[in-house]
């Protein structure tokens, strides 16, 4: 089966620009995570859909980040504008179902940001 | 505070060496998940354990509920095992805390 699908993979801006992300899930996926992984640190969750509804966004910047997921299938993460502190990797997830604790998670190759 | 803490942060071993690496939990979980991911970011998910031992190939991890402790063990390691390896802990529903990871390199 097709993986997680992201791009681009990587991506340089200049601070205060905007930049977008897209995600495609593996198929029939039904739950879709957005992380942001600085580095040397773990993944941390930035939102979370099931199908085309926000499950949690509470780590959410929403003064900058936006995200949506208007099919229930690809979704898209938006910064504007961008800070010096977005560098970091933006890895897409998805699992069958509705997500949990038991459901493995299938990570795209990442996008790579770096603000200048 | 971390929810999740690893050990060690960075390893180096020669290739045949038995490995282990440590993750504590300090929160209530249902499962317990290792991931690898290799330079350049792609995430793999390795194990889901909820209790006891799994193995796979090479890989062994194991979970001890009551001490809030997993250990990933890699036996006769290779250098296309260097990679980072995370813990993740699952609580009910849908949170995820994650570790910060464990550099490993393998050298032949």
């Amino acid at each position: 089966e097709a993986g997680v699908a992201q791009s681009p993979r990587y991506k340089i801006i200049e601070k205060r620009q905007s930049v977008a992300f897209w995600c495609n899930p593996i198929s029939g996926h039904a739950t879709l995570y957005w992380y942001q992984q600085i580095l040397g640190q773990g993944p941390k969750l930035l939102i979370q859909f099931q199908n085309n509804g926000v499950v949690d966004d509470s780590q959410l910047p929403k003064d900058r980040f936006s995200a949506e997921r208007l099919k229930g299938v690809d979704s898209t993460l938006k910064i504007q504008p961008a800070k010096l502190e977005d560098s970091a990797v933006y890895l897409c997830a998805s699992s069958l179902g509705t997500g949990g604790p038991y459901q493995p998670q299938h990570f795209g190759d990442g996008t790579r940001l770096s603000i200048l | 505070k971390n929810e999740v803490e690893q050990s060690p942060q960075n390893l180096t071993a020669q290739e045949g060496e038995f490995i282990t690496i440590n993750c504590s939990y300090s929160v209530g979980i249902s499962a317990l998940h290792w991931l690898q991911q290799h330079p350049g970011g792609g995430i793999v998910s390795l194990f889901m354990l909820s209790s006891g031992k799994k193995k796979h190939g090479r890989l062994i991890a194991t979970i001890n509920i009551q001490e809030k402790h997993s250990s990933l063990h890699i036996t006769a390691s290779h250098p296309r095992d260097s990679a980072v390896y995370i813990c993740a802990a699952a609580l009910t529903g849908n949170q995820f805390y994650f570790g910060t990871g464990t550099s490993l390199t393998v050298i032949p």
